[in-house]
Order: structure tokens, then sequence, then C-alpha cells
């Protein structure tokens, strides 16, 4: 089955830097992959996705970039702000099957 | 507002105890999924149904177990409960879509404490 891996596990930033948070999987044939954002209590969010057919996706001030190759996505996030601690998932997952295969998550802290 | 709803929110038992956890999925949505997350750890995959039927299992405890009703809603009882039961227990759903993968949509969720 899939294999998702997510880094780092924790990320910490000071206000207005930029957060990367990488994830590869195993499985070629996955072609979705969306991101979550969990804050402390709550569900997680969906927050951004990108299909296979493209390379890199934004919204505002986070994209996220895709290397079918090399198997790996990541999560930009640019000009970081406080209210951006949360806990992020990484997912994948592939046509024919919906259940999406998630990362470990990474937290991410910005101080101000 | 994801559309997901879960009940209860919160429930405290004691150990021993059964319990069961209601979920309705968005309108439309054919798909529930449960996922367990305990304190610090990450999104765990209990079970999938789809339409009435199951369509996956995860990593389900024989003690637990899971229906979908014909409304789609969804039921997971949870069975002889252990203190290490204690977690925030997830119903989510995703709509019948193309084949490159669908979203799924979290309820906000049922803290389960087992006493």
């Amino acid at each position: 089955g899939e294999n998702v891996e997510q880094h780092p596990s924790t990320l910490s930033v000071q206000e207005g830097d930029s957060a990367v948070i990488k994830c590869t999987y195993s499985d070629s044939a996955s072609n979705y992959f969306p991101w979550y954002k969990q804050e402390l209590g709550k569900r997680p969010q969906l927050i951004i996705d990108i299909r296979s057919n493209v390379g890199e996706k934004k919204d505002q001030r986070i994209a996220v970039t895709l290397n079918k190759t090399a198997k790996h996505f990541s999560l930009h996030i640019t000009e970081t702000q406080p209210e951006d601690s949360a806990v992020y998932f990484c997912a994948a997952s592939k046509g024919g099957s919906y259940i999406p295969t998630f990362g470990r998550g990474t937290s991410l802290i910005v101080h101000p | 507002d994801s559309g997901v709803t879960q009940t209860p929110k919160h429930l405290i038992t004691a150990t021993g105890q059964r319990v069961t956890l209601r979920c309705s999925p968005r309108s439309g949505d054919l798909s529930v999924y449960w996922y367990q997350q305990s304190l610090d750890q990450g999104l765990q995959f209990l079970i999938q149904y789809y339409n009435g039927e199951e369509r996956a299992k995860g990593n389900i405890l024989e003690r637990f177990s899971a229906q979908q009703f014909p409304d789609l809603h969804s039921e997971l009882n949870l069975s002889s409960l252990e203190l290490g039961d204690s977690a925030l227990y997830f119903c989510a759903s995703s709509p019948p879509g193309p084949l490159s993968g669908n979203t799924i949509y979290f309820g906000e969720g049922s803290w389960l404490t087992v006493v």
C-alpha cells in the first residue's frame, strides 16, 4: 500500500519567515495530494490540494509543489503569522481508492 | 463548518463500558470514514463505508465495529473500553467523484475519555 513520509515533525520559525514542509510517497499511481491544517482540538481542514497533472498551485501565502518523478510534494507558507501555528498533514490518494494515506503531521510554531 | 455532523462532542465513560459515536455525512456524500487521533498522534484510519457497504478496513480493533445505515449516517461502536481508547474520533465524508481521488471533509470530532 501507499506510504507517506512527512518531514520535519516540528518546525519553529519567526513571524514573517517562510516555512516548508515536505512529503514523499511510495505509490507512483497516487494522483491527488491534499494538505490539511489542524488547530489544537479542532478538526483537520483542507487548505490546499494538487492533482498530478500540475506541478504547482498557489493560494495567497500558501503554495504546493509536486515532483512526480521524485514522488515528493511540498507545502510552502510565506510571510508566516502566529495564526499559522498548527499541525499540518499531507496526504496522497489514487484513482479507484478513496482512502487518502496521511503523513504523521508537522507541528508548525510561529513565534511573534 | 464542513457539513459533517458528529455526536456527542464529548463523552466520559468508565473502563469496560460501551459507547456509540454517531456521524452524519455531508449532503450527497456516499463515503464515510472513521479516524482515531490519540494525544500527539497522527490520524489513524479505522474503517470506511461507501453507500452502506464496508469498503476498507484499517487499524480497527476487534472491540470496535461500525456500520452505515440506508440514510447514510454511520455509527462507530466501541466496546470493552480501555484507558488507551481515550482519543478524538473523527468522522469524515467524501463525495462520489472522478477516479483521480476525492477530498475528504472532517467533522468536529468526538472526544472520548475513558476513566
